[in-house]
């Protein structure tokens, strides 16, 4: 079936360090890859998004690159700040548009 | 709009009571989606509904489990003869339309059953 591998976390950096967030995934057909954020407090919120090979989705500053040959979807920073600590998670879409989702990464910017 | 909206944010209930949680949609969005997280774990589907019609159920929801959306607006899940298993953020979200839209997520309920 389904699924996405994220790494485990917490990830604690400093600020202005260069962010990676590993995601694998396996799934049957063409899916969509997602990675949301989950700030302290409040709700799942869209970071970006990819819907086909080679895509790269970019927000914020952050951007991952839909990577068919390796299943991958990592998401990167290169200059990370104390507002972005939060948690990540890595999803993508099944064919009947269900979101399966990766058990999330903790990330800490210390000052 | 201010977004998808749930309540109550924090519920506490003794094992063997029944809850129930609401959440309010996105006004125009048709798809509303019922997920729940335990602590470090990403969302699982529980169920989703095209306007009022309940068109998929995991298998995750037990018959005790069971939601509603009256009249395509809001939702309602149900949890009869809680147990402590069932402590969990119960979160809903919604989109627009069919085929992938962006999900909006409400802020969640947490649910602790003692």
């Amino acid at each position: 079936g389904n699924s996405v591998t994220q790494m485990e976390g917490p990830v604690t950096l400093s600020e202005e360090a260069f962010l990676t967030i590993n995601c694998t995934y396996t799934a049957t057909g063409y899916p969509s890859l997602f990675w949301y954020v989950q700030y302290p407090g409040e709700g799942l919120q869209l970071l970006l998004k990819a819907t086909k090979a080679d895509d790269k989705g970019s927000n914020k500053g952050f951007e991952a690159t839909y990577r068919k040959e390796t299943t991958s979807f990592h998401l990167e920073k290169g200059s990370v700040q104390v507002s972005d600590s939060a948690v990540y998670f890595c999803a993508l879409t099944d064919s009947n548009y269900q979101l399966i989702w990766g058990a999330g990464t903790k990330l800490i910017i210390k000052p | 709009d201010t977004g998808v909206s749930q309540d109550p944010r924090h519920k506490i209930t003794k094992r063997g009571q029944n809850v129930t949680f609401r959440c309010d949609p996105i006004s125009e969005h048709n798809r509303l989606y019922w997920y729940r997280q335990t602590l470090g774990q990403g969302p699982e589907f529980l169920t989703y509904f095209q306007n009022e019609a309940q068109l998929e159920k995991s298998r995750l929801l037990s018959d005790r489990f069971s939601a509603e959306r009256p009249k395509g607006s809001f939702s309602t899940l149900e949890i009869q003869r809680t147990e402590q298993g069932d402590s969990a953020m119960y979160l809903c979200a919604s989109s627009l339309g069919q085929g992938y839209y962006e999900q909006y997520f409400g802020p969640g309920t947490r649910l602790t059953v003692t």
